[in-house]
This record gives C-alpha cells, sequence and structure tokens, in this order.
C-alpha cells in the first residue's frame, strides 16, 4: 500500500517564528494532500488540502506546497501563535488498483508542534 | 444537523469480549469509514464504505467486521476483542462528489477510545 513519511516527529518553535513539516510519499497516482490538526484528546481537523493540479495554497497563515516530481509536500504555518501547538497530520488519497480512491487516505505518523510564548 | 456522532465515548472490553461500535451521520454522505489511532501514531483505515450495502476492507480490517444497511449508519464490530485492538477509533464521512476544489472534506466523530484487558 501506500507510503507516507511524515519529519520531523517533533517541532519546537518561538511564538512568531515559521514552523514547516514536510511529508512524502511513494505512489504517483494520488492526487489529493489535506493536511488535519489534532488538539490533544479531540478529533483531527482539516485545515488545508491541495489537489495536484496546483503547486501551492495558502490560507491566511497556512500554506502547503507540492512538488509531484519529488512526490512530497510540505505545510508552512507562519507568525506561529500558542494556538497552534497540536499533532499535524499530513495524509494522501490512495486510489484503488482501477485509479479510484473513494476518498480513502493514507495518513503521516504525525508531527507534535509546539509553540513557546 | 450533528455532524458525525459516535457512541460510545470510552469502553474498556475484557479479552474475548464483543462490541459494536455506533456512528451515525446526518450530512446525507455517501462514503463513511472507520479508522484507528494508536497512541503516538497517524489514522490507520480499517473499513470504509461508498454507500449503503457496499464495504470494503482498508489498510487493517483483521478482527473487525461492518455493515451498511443504511445511508446514516455504519457500525464497527468487533468479535472477540484482543489487547492489539486497544486504540482510539475515529469514524468519518465525506462527500462523494461535488466542486473538486472541495477535496473530500472529512468530518470526523469525536472518537471513541478502547480499552482491552
Amino acid at each position: 500500500g501506500e507510503n507516507v513519511e511524515q519529519h520531523p516527529s517533533t517541532l519546537s518553535v518561538q511564538e512568531g517564528d515559521s514552523a514547516v513539516i514536510k511529508c512524502t510519499y511513494s505512489d504517483s497516482a494520488s492526487n489529493y494532500f489535506p493536511w488535519y490538526k489534532q488538539e490533544l484528546g479531540k478529533r483531527p481537523q482539516l485545515i488545508i488540502d491541495i489537489r495536484s493540479n496546483v503547486g501551492e495554497k495558502k490560507d491566511q497563515r497556512i500554506a502547503v506546497t507540492l512538488n509531484k516530481t519529488a512526490k512530497h509536500f510540505s505545510l508552512h504555518i507562519t507568525e506561529t501563535q500558542p494556538e497552534d501547538s497540536a499533532v499535524y497530520f499530513c495524509a494522501l488519497e490512495s486510489p484503488n488498483a482501477g485509479g479510484t480512491s473513494y476518498g480513502k487516505l493514507t495518513f503521516g505518523q504525525g508531527t507534535i508542534l509546539t509553540v513557546h510564548p | 444537523n450533528a455532524g458525525v456522532t459516535q457512541t460510545p465515548k470510552f469502553r474498556i472490553l475484557k479479552i474475548g469480549q464483543s462490541m459494536t461500535l455506533q456512528c451515525a451521520q446526518d450530512m446525507n454522505h455517501n462514503y463513511m469509514y472507520w479508522y484507528r489511532q494508536d497512541p503516538g501514531m497517524g489514522l490507520k483505515l480499517i473499513y470504509y464504505s461508498v454507500g449503503a450495502g457496499i464495504t470494503d476492507k482498508g489498510e487493517v480490517p483483521n478482527g473487525y467486521n461492518v455493515s451498511r444497511s443504511t445511508t446514516e449508519d455504519f457500525p464497527l464490530r468487533l468479535e472477540l476483542a484482543a489487547p492489539s485492538q486497544t486504540s482510539v477509533y475515529f469514524c468519518a464521512s465525506s462527500y462523494s462528489s461535488g466542486p473538486r476544489d472541495r477535496g473530500y472534506g472529512y468530518t470526523f466523530g469525536s472518537g471513541t477510545r478502547l480499552t482491552v484487558v
């Protein structure tokens, strides 16, 4: 099946700094790449996603970049705030052998982001 | 509009016992999923369904069964609980069609924390 490697596993930054999390994958058939934020004891929540027909997407302080040739995509958070502290997961859609994914996702292992005031 | 509702929130099972985790959504989503999340790990797909009467295995289906008799409900059954099934279980639903830039827009339930002793 699809494999997703997410780095780093932990990331500690000072408030106001930028944070970057990177994921690499192996299946070139994937065309949808979402990022989820999970606060302690809560459900994952979609924060941004990108499709393979664009290289970058931005939403206020959050951006995602995609390099399909190199098979990696990254989450960028600028001007970090303490409330950004959470676990962040990358994911990508997992097509069946026939190329249909039915929305199935393969998740990375997660990055624990800590933003110090 | 409650979104995705999971019950129970917590459960302790003895080895060999059975139980059903309930999941219901009121958004008329065709696609529904069950994921498990082990401590410090990402989510792994157990089973998924693309509509009433249609289910298929995900990455880690062993020890579980599902059914989808209605669009709204997607219960997950554990027949003979084992310690390896100690995990947090998330149900999710998503769109099956719509604007391509909508993404799959997963809506997660609040999770069921299961401990098998």
